[in-house]
């Protein structure tokens, strides 16, 4: 059974840029939640997709896009980079009643 | 809205000794809650959670509806145990989950 993978594990980007972050789910999973960790916080809900469609926003701008393929991996879009968009983020997977399994996460800098 | 409060950001302790780390919740509904652990270079991984009713790895943690309360419990730390701690809430089973901000455990030899 395998886990939950991201990619990349790191990345630097320029203020104004987009980055696209990637998330397969652990098989079985068919939902996907992505999560941003800043320095010293904990993590912080950016939203969840169910069977490839949104399924609840946390407190991020619209610049803040997501997708859900039909194998269930997914990917976590950023428009117009700002520099307080670096932080850890984190990908899990989950399916009903078992509980969220995460990846190692993808460390992002905006410089 | 919902929160979900860690009072302190390091706790250390001398191995044996017994350990708690504090967590409280705001919600007026009957949410999950979860423990979830980070050693030292491994992603984020479940500790326990409260509808389990299980002791993992020696640590045990009590609902306390009346107090909002969701206390992280060992007897006798081990060094091993040293680590970044998360209290979590979950609205159901599928929802988000929301964190709090952490406690780092550091069991002194």
């Amino acid at each position: 059974e395998t886990g939950v993978t991201q990619s990349p594990t790191h990345l630097i980007k320029t203020r104004g840029q987009q980055v696209t972050l990637r998330c397969s789910s652990q098989s079985g999973h068919n939902t996907v939640s992505w999560y941003q960790q800043a320095l010293g916080q904990g993590p912080q809900f950016i939203f969840q997709y169910y069977r490839e469609e949104e399924n609840g926003r946390g407190n991020f701008p619209p610049r803040f896009s997501g997708l859900q393929f039909p194998n269930y991996s997914s990917e976590l879009n950023v428009n117009a980079l700002e520099l307080d968009d670096s932080a850890l983020y984190l990908c899990a997977s989950s399916a009903r009643g078992s509980g969220y399994t995460f990846g190692s996460g993808t460390r992002l800098t905006v410089v | 809205a919902q929160r979900v409060t860690q009072p302190e950001k390091l706790l250390s302790v001398f191995k044996g000794a017994p350990v708690e780390l504090k967590c409280n919740y705001s919600y007026s509904g009957s949410p999950e809650l979860f423990w979830y652990v980070q050693y030292s270079r491994q992603r984020l991984q479940l500790l326990l959670r409260h509808i389990s009713r299980e002791s993992i790895k020696g640590f045990t943690a009590d609902l306390n509806k009346g107090e909002t309360s969701f206390h992280l419990k060992k007897p006798f730390a081990q060094e091993e145990d040293s680590a970044m701690y998360y209290c979590a809430l979950s609205l159901d089973r599928d929802d988000k989950i929301i964190f709090g901000k952490g406690t780092r455990l550091h069991i002194l030899p």
